[in-house]
């Protein structure tokens, strides 16, 4: 089966930027998706194909992509950016999904 | 708006079943797949299975296998998971979600399942 690793957390000073990775061999084959998820509430799409970002995603948040490693890159961190990120991906035949295992966001 | 309405919380004792629903508003239910997350305490983000409303073909993960059945009534634009056999590792938030343009784009509120003696 194949996995996404994430770091457990990241810790930025407001105004800085934070890189997040996900790394995992699937990312050769599929895309990643990067949801946010802020304590009570459900998770939110962020990015998808890798770069892409959905309407009303505030311009701060990218995503890239580099082999077997995909980055979402949080500029100029704000305090309301203090969430858990969630990469996601799907096996190669598209049957299932696959998320890591999260990386909490702690904005100083 | 495309919109995701989770039936209420629920607790249950061990070894019974949950069955959460999942209404879909603002949008065309039978033309995106749709499909369950949950979270529990302390944990990340679990993908549990998807259906497609249109012909009502499921995936799961291997996880569930033999525990959960996904399902959809699309005279009411509702999605249901069921899940039995419960243990107090199934206590979490279970997110129903939209793939309708990229990715999981639309969310449930949630449904808070706790399992307890």
């Amino acid at each position: 089966s194949y996995e996404l690793t994430q770091p457990p957390s990241v810790s930025v000073s407001p105004g800085q930027t934070a890189s997040i990775d996900c790394s995992g061999d699937v990312l050769t084959k599929q895309y990643a998706y990067w949801y946010q998820q802020r304590p009570g509430q459900a998770p939110m799409l962020l990015i998808y194909k890798d770069t892409e970002r959905p309407s009303g995603i505030p311009e701060r948040f990218s995503g890239s992509s580099s082999g077997t490693t995909v980055t979402l890159t949080i500029s100029g961190v704000l305090a309301e950016d203090e969430a858990d990120y969630y990469c996601q991906s799907a096996d190669p035949a598209m049957t299932y999904r696959i998320f890591g295992g999260g990386t909490k966001l702690t904005v100083l | 708006q495309e919109q995701l309405a989770q039936s209420g919380a629920e607790v249950k004792k061990p070894g019974a079943s949950v069955k959460v629903s999942c209404k879909a508003s603002g949008y065309t239910f039978t033309n995106y797949y749709m499909h369950w997350v949950r979270r529990a305490p302390g944990q990340g983000l679990e993908w549990i299975g998807r259906i497609n409303p249109n012909n009502g073909e499921t995936d799961y993960a291997q996880k569930f296998l033999g525990r959960v059945t996904v399902t959809t009534d699309t005279s009411i634009d509702t999605g249901y998971m069921e899940l039995i056999r419960l243990t107090s590792d199934d206590s979490a938030v279970y997110y129903c979600a939209g793939a309708l343009y990229n990715g999981l784009d639309v969310w449930g509120q949630g449904t808070t399942v706790i399992v307890s003696s």
